[in-house]
């Protein structure tokens, strides 16, 4: 069973359409996460969710939306895409919030924005 | 939270053991040290972790001198397989804060 697993793979879109990644985990965590790697591979944080509730929202364009219907869910909804949003989004989750608890990544989505 | 500096690549061959060192001089006495790998096309996997001294698993070593100020992480008879990115990361574990990912190291490691 994938533990962390995120639909769609690859996601090839227009600009200024609306599009949303679904992310689930199956290990039972409290704590999710959104990552964005760019194409120069840089891997920053976008969101963090504990228990269904906001705790980490970086500087992220309000394009982005995260969701989180249940604590094995997490959702993320990017209205009006831009050709800069082109990237690779990674869902994560662990035990609880904070640095020190391993973090459990999905295969990502390959986003692109033509 | 600490700032790292890794090198950008690393050079190796099948059976070797490779050591990455990891400076973060600003460390701070609540972080933690913590290296993630990634293959292409794979998000990052987790892969040991550390306070100080020695740790030790099944995939990998994790040396931290007294100061605290850099790590290395030590990987025993390397394969082909063990090609990837390698980022060091030092954090407190406070909820709230986020992993913070640099370049990190790429391994490429030849038969």
């Amino acid at each position: 069973d994938t533990a962390v697993s995120q639909t769609p793979k690859y996601l090839v879109t227009q600009m200024g359409n609306d599009k949303s990644i679904k992310c689930e985990q199956n290990l039972g965590h409290d704590t999710m996460y959104w990552y964005k790697q760019d194409s120069k591979k840089f891997l920053k944080i976008m969101f963090s969710y504990n228990n269904k509730e906001l705790i980490i929202n970086e500087t992220v364009p309000n394009r982005f939306s995260p969701k989180s219907p249940d604590k094995a869910h997490l959702n993320l909804h990017i209205n009006s895409l831009e050709l800069g949003d082109s990237a690779v989004y990674f869902c994560a989750s662990s035990p609880s919030p904070g640095t020190t608890y391993e973090q459990y990544f999905g295969p990502g989505t390959r986003l692109t924005v033509t | 939270l600490a700032k790292t500096t890794q090198p950008i690549s690393m050079d190796s061959y099948e059976g070797q053991e490779v050591n990455i060192t990891c400076s973060h001089n600003n460390i701070a006495t609540n972080d933690y040290i913590t290296w993630y790998q990634q293959f292409p096309s794979q998000g990052p996997r987790f892969i040991i972790q550390g306070y100080k001294t020695k740790v030790t698993n099944e995939v990998a070593s994790l040396f931290i001198p007294a100061d605290r100020k850099s790590s290395t992480l030590s990987l025993p008879r390397v394969s082909l397989s063990d090609t990837a990115v390698y980022y060091c990361l030092v954090g407190d574990g406070q909820a709230g804060t986020a992993l913070i990912f640099g370049k990190g190291t790429t391994l490429s490691v030849s038969s």
